[in-house]
């Protein structure tokens, strides 16, 4: 069974670099496409972008400029990276899998990231 | 971007009810249309993909139909399982993946 777990601080102070790794098991990192998913406190869903297992990548355009996501298939991780973080980026981050058609069947359980000082 | 509105944005039901939640894209995305469930302090769990097919291991009371801009998940007759907050995301555009705001189905 895939599993999909995020990391990283739960707290990072405003304008710097919000880092987070997700650890895939069970399942190789190879031949997927792998995506962020971030949740503010009692809202929507909103896709922030994917990477696939050879690096190509596709953001969303409201966070392409400080977005930057990485894979390592050495360690079946890949990581986000977001720039220049405000309060709005505060909220519930996740990591899932999608098959390449859009559809998200694994997820990670979520982390929370807070943006204060 | 192509715009996901559900409705209603919540509702109130009682055990055994037919419950149905409209998705609307703002463009047509032929059936690239996809359904989750989420429970408080859960990740979302997919239930219908490409519109209409179920995935595995989701009870077959959970439906989906529709394409191009109108969608529908229908729940046959509601669980105390089920109440959750529902979401429509379109997988049409890979410039960008969106979601509906969400449908909340509570206990009535």
């Amino acid at each position: 069974q895939v599993q999909l777990q995020e990391s990283g601080p739960g707290l990072v102070k405003p304008s710097e670099t919000l880092s987070l790794t997700c650890t895939v098991s069970g399942g190789s990192i190879s031949s997927y496409y792998w995506s962020w998913i971030r949740q503010p406190a009692g809202k929507g869903l909103e896709w922030i972008g994917r990477i696939s297992s050879s690096g190509s990548t596709n953001y969303n355009p409201s966070l392409k400029s400080r977005v930057t996501m990485s894979v390592d298939t050495s360690k079946n991780q890949f990581s986000l990276k977001l720039s220049s973080v405000t309060a709005a980026d505060t909220a519930v981050y996740y990591c899932a899998r999608d098959n390449g058609s859009g559809w998200f069947l694994y997820w990670g359980q979520g982390t929370l990231v807070t943006v204060s000082s | 971007d192509i715009q996901m509105t559900q409705s209603p944005s919540s509702l109130s039901a009682s055990v055994g009810d037919r419950v149905t939640i409209t998705c609307r894209a703002s463009q047509s995305i032929s059936t690239y249309l996809n359904w989750y469930q989420q429970k408080p302090g859960k990740a979302p769990k997919l239930l219908i993909y490409a519109a209409s097919s179920l995935q595995s291991g989701v009870p077959s009371r959970f439906s989906g139909s529709g394409s191009g801009t109108d969608f529908t998940l229908t729940i046959s007759s509601l669980q105390p399982e089920d109440f959750a907050t529902y979401y429509c995301q379109q997988s049409y555009s890979t410039l960008t993946w969106t979601f509906g705001q969400g449908t909340k189905v509570e206990i009535k």
